[in-house]
């Protein structure tokens, strides 16, 4: 079966320090993978997305920046955190050819920057 | 992708039937209806989607109208453990990283009390 790993599960950083979330999936080859955000009393964004290794589209301009260096290992960073960058990071997956085109989240990231 | 407009807030008792409705009145023929779900401090997760046709599965019902301007998911028997925000949202069926996205508005926050 297929799984989805986030690290860390809490982050709190302080105002200009890099960052880099990770995020691997288990049981499935060549998936797509998406980066979300969740800022407080706020819905999903979409950060980036990728249909291959080292394909990274993004959706906004942020001061963030996404890297997939394995076919199933996504990363998000950031060389100097803002306050704005707090909130619940969430990576998830999709296969391709799925009938249901259906995207698995993993667990998220609640990352504070103080 | 068409935009949806859901109520911010519903309630339901314990063991009766959840109703939470969705307008899309911009939906293209091309694009499906997808309702996903997010307990608090969890990713989202997949419930149902349909493109004309009703649905059910082991999770939920989904009605959509006859010209499919709205939709209504259905939770027949909801419990405690189906409080979370749903989200109705429109989007192609199709190959292609991008068709793969998923834009989530803020939701319907689905109290169920005891």
């Amino acid at each position: 079966s297929q799984t989805i790993h986030q690290w860390p599960a809490t982050l709190v950083q302080p105002v200009g320090s890099p960052l880099s979330l990770e995020c691997t999936v288990e049981g499935t080859s060549n998936p797509n993978l998406y980066w979300y955000r969740q800022a407080a009393g706020r819905g999903l964004q979409l950060l980036f997305y990728s249909v291959g290794i080292g394909q990274i589209s993004s959706e906004v301009p942020q001061n963030l920046s996404a890297s997939r260096p394995q076919d199933r290992q996504f990363i998000l960073s950031s060389k100097k955190l803002l306050l704005s960058d707090s909130g619940f990071y969430l990576c998830a997956w999709s296969g391709r050819g799925s009938l249901r085109n259906e995207q698995f989240f993993g667990p998220g990231t609640r990352l504070t920057v103080l | 992708d068409a935009k949806t407009t859901q109520p911010p807030s519903m309630d339901c008792a314990e063991g009766r039937a959840a109703n939470l409705p969705c307008n899309h009145s911009t939906i293209s023929g091309n694009e499906y209806v997808y309702w996903y779900r997010q307990i608090h401090s969890q990713g989202p997760q997949y419930i149902i989607h349909g493109l004309k046709n009703n649905e059910t599965n082991e999770m939920a019902s989904l009605i959509i109208t006859e010209d499919r301007k709205s939709s209504t998911l259905i939770l027949p028997h909801a419990t405690l453990r189906d409080t979370a925000v749903y989200y109705c949202i429109v989007r192609v069926l199709g190959s292609g990283g991008s068709n793969y996205k998923l834009t989530f508005g803020k939701g319907t926050l689905l109290t169920v009390n005891p």
